[in-house]
């Protein structure tokens, strides 16, 4: 069985840090691509970040940029989210996902990031 | 940047067709997917690179994608297609979402 598994979240203060796991099974994670999707309460999808086979090559949104920091662990199966000087406006549903562009294309549950004092 | 626009709703009879358009600069062009999200889920792909469906997706759904459009197109609507949809292209090595729009099937 497929499964992406976030896990991290949680409330944070303004200005404060999370990092943000997710662990992949049941396909070969090496394979893929990997992606970061955030959903605001009540609103949309946004795309964060992305990251290439091997780990040598990562984009973000200009939203992000120079805050956060995707990474990840083929050997682990283990995609990362490292978020720096949080803001309100950070304060999201973290998806990872494949984003494939194709069948098969996988999405985890979710975990939430609430910025707040 | 690049936008997608998205319709904020669609309304549609209960066995009608519902369509939902993505409109971006020259759109026709690239390879538009599609996502459907229902209330506490996760997204789920429904239509990859313009008119292609994922397996154990409905032959219902369908997409197409020329000019500065894309549609995606529901036939034979059902409750269960409620859902927010969302369309979703690469530009420049970026990935962007539309806005998103919420099917009512009526």
């Amino acid at each position: 069985e497929v499964q992406l598994v976030e896990s991290g979240g949680g409330l944070v203060q303004p200005g404060g840090s999370l990092r943000l796991s997710c662990a992949a099974s049941g396909f070969t994670f090496s394979q893929y691509w990997m992606h970061w999707v955030r959903q605001a309460p009540g609103k949309g999808l946004v795309w964060v970040s992305r990251i290439n086979f091997e780990g040598s090559s990562a984009m973000y949104a200009d939203s992000v940029k120079g805050r956060f920091t995707i990474s990840r662990d083929n050997a682990k199966n283990m995609l990362y989210l490292q978020m720096n000087s949080l803001r309100a406006e950070d304060t999201a549903v973290y998806y990872c996902a494949t984003l494939s562009g194709s069948d098969p294309d996988y999405w985890g549950q979710g975990t939430l990031v609430t910025v707040s004092s | 940047s690049y936008e997608l626009t998205q319709p904020l709703s669609v309304s549609v009879a209960l066995g009608q067709t519902a369509r939902i358009t993505c409109g971006g600069n020259n759109i026709g062009i690239k390879n538009v997917h599609w996502y459907h999200q229902k209330p506490g889920q996760a997204p789920v792909l429904v239509i990859y690179r313009d008119n292609n469906r994922p397996s154990g997706i409905p032959e219902r759904f369908s997409g197409s994608n020329s000019g500065n459009t894309a549609t995606l197109t529901i036939s034979r609507a059902q409750v269960g297609d409620e859902a927010d949809y969302y369309c979703q292209v690469w530009d420049t090595n970026i990935v962007v979402f539309g806005g998103g729009t919420k099917l009512t099937v009526l």
